[in-house]
């Protein structure tokens, strides 16, 4: 079936580090991709997404690209914040969300 | 943004009993509502997609008279965890969709977690 795999963590960096987490899909259909972000204590949040091939999502200096030809989705950023400590989670689908086991990042001063 | 709450945060019950959980959204109205399970380390798992006034569609696997959905409102969504086992321990997760359409976006609630002793 369809599936999301994404990069275990944690992901441990120093602030103003660069940030890459992998996440690759499988290719059935046309989904949509997604990086949902969850910040403690909250609900999953929207942090960015991406309809077709080629196209990029951006949004707080974060950014993926849909690439068809590699199944992949990763979330790049260049330059961390310690509020950016979260957990990150790549999705696929449309009507129904797919998601992978989430990425935990933890960011230090 | 949208908003979504559940409650409760957190529950502990005893094997036998039965558990219900809330699901609203605060400032709009959801056509839609999903519920999820996870377990540590693992992603979310769809166990259901409820539409107002309808009855759920349960994902394969799922035991729908374990799990007892209800969308009576379209801003609130219950899910009702019946005798309730050990194994059934988790993180309960809800989302909100303010269309039928999966070109909406889901909005989610911060979850339940569920103990079973």
């Amino acid at each position: 079936g369809d599936s999301v795999t994404q990069m275990e963590g944690p992901v441990t960096l120093s602030e103003e580090a660069c940030l890459t987490i992998n996440c690759t899909y499988t290719a059935t259909g046309y989904p949509s991709l997604f990086w949902y972000v969850q910040y403690p204590g909250e609900g999953l949040q929207l942090l960015l997404k991406a309809t077709k091939a080629d196209d990029k999502g951006s949004n707080k200096g974060f950014e993926a690209t849909y690439r068809k030809e590699t199944t992949s989705f990763h979330l790049e950023k260049g330059s961390v914040q310690v509020s950016d400590s979260a957990v990150y989670f790549c999705a696929r689908g449309t009507d129904k969300l797919i998601f992978g086991t989430g990425t935990r990042l933890q960011v230090f001063p | 943004g949208a908003v979504v709450s559940q409650h409760p945060s957190w529950v502990i019950c005893k094997s036998g009993t039965s558990v219900k959980i809330e699901c609203r959204s605060l400032d709009f109205q959801a056509t839609t509502m999903f519920w999820y399970r996870q377990f540590p380390k693992q992603s979310l798992m769809l166990m259901a997609t409820s539409n107002e006034g309808s009855k759920a569609t349960y994902e394969q696997g799922v035991e729908k008279d374990k799990f007892l959905i209800n969308h009576a409102s379209l801003t609130l969504s219950t899910l009702t965890v019946t005798s309730a086992h050990p194994e059934d321990s988790s993180f309960y997760i809800c989302s909100a969709r303010l269309g039928a359409s999966g070109t909406y976006e889901q909005y989610f609630g911060p979850g339940t977690r569920l103990t079973v002793t």
